[in-house]
């Protein structure tokens, strides 16, 4: 099974300020059709995940431009600029370009 | 607008079984998969397998295999889950979700809670 390892494991952030979080593939995520299958999703307390990302680095329909992700073959980054109260709680990264699909194992968003 | 209702919290017995449903409304029920996905207590997810309710094909992950069994009724909109055989280790939440196209998931249940407790 590929095993998507997610750095850091929790990260406290100042409103305002830049957040990075990494997702690292024990496989290229890249798919025969060229395309690369790697999604993040947040899951805010007590709510279920909502989607952010999808193929590495397209917003969902919604999302603010303040989420950017990037990355291919194995290494992936979901950036948050401008932090906001609303962005806190725990992220994570999936994929699906390998049978099964695995997810990271999250990274928790605090605020400071 | 597109929605998942999930069936309510379900208390059962160890050995026992369980089946959680998945109401879908708001799109045509037959044209995208339905997923599963397993939360454990204080943990992260777990994506369990797909059931696409035009044809009733299925995918499962292998360590899900036998103990889950995905199916649909169209003429209610409704997906089901059935757990068997069930343990502690099946004490979860579990999301059923659509994606945009296969994946994507970009509609999800509220979550089931099933506890398993003698």
């Amino acid at each position: 099974d590929v095993v998507l390892t997610q750095t850091p494991v929790s990260l406290s952030v100042t409103l305002g300020d830049q957040a990075s979080i990494s997702c690292r593939s024990s496989q290229s995520l890249e798919y025969s059709d060229g395309y690369t299958y790697l999604e993040w999703y947040l899951q805010k307390p007590g709510q279920s995940p909502q989607l952010l990302i999808y193929e590495v680095s397209n917003r969902f329909s919604g999302v603010p431009d303040r989420f950017i992700g990037s990355g291919s073959g194995t290494d992936f980054t979901l950036k948050i600029s401008r932090v906001e109260p609303e962005d806190l709680g725990v992220y994570y990264c999936f994929q699906v370009t390998h049978d099964p699909f695995t997810f990271g194992s999250g990274t928790k968003l605090e605020i400071k | 607008q597109v929605q998942l209702q999930q069936s309510g919290t379900e208390l059962v017995k160890p050995a026992s079984s369980v089946k959680i449903s998945c109401k879908a409304s708001g799109y045509t029920f037959t044209s995208n998969y339905i997923h599963w996905i397993r939360q454990q207590p204080g943990d992260g997810l777990e994506w369990i397998g797909w059931i696409y309710p035009g044809n009733g094909d299925t995918k499962y992950y292998q360590k899900f295999d036998g103990k889950t069994t995905l199916t649909t009724d169209k003429s209610s909109s409704t997906a089901y889950m059935q757990l068997s055989s069930l343990t502690s280790e099946d004490s979860a939440v579990y999301f059923c979700a659509r994606g945009m196209g296969i994946f994507g998931f970009a509609y999800w249940g509220q979550g089931t809670l099933v506890t398993v407790s003698s």
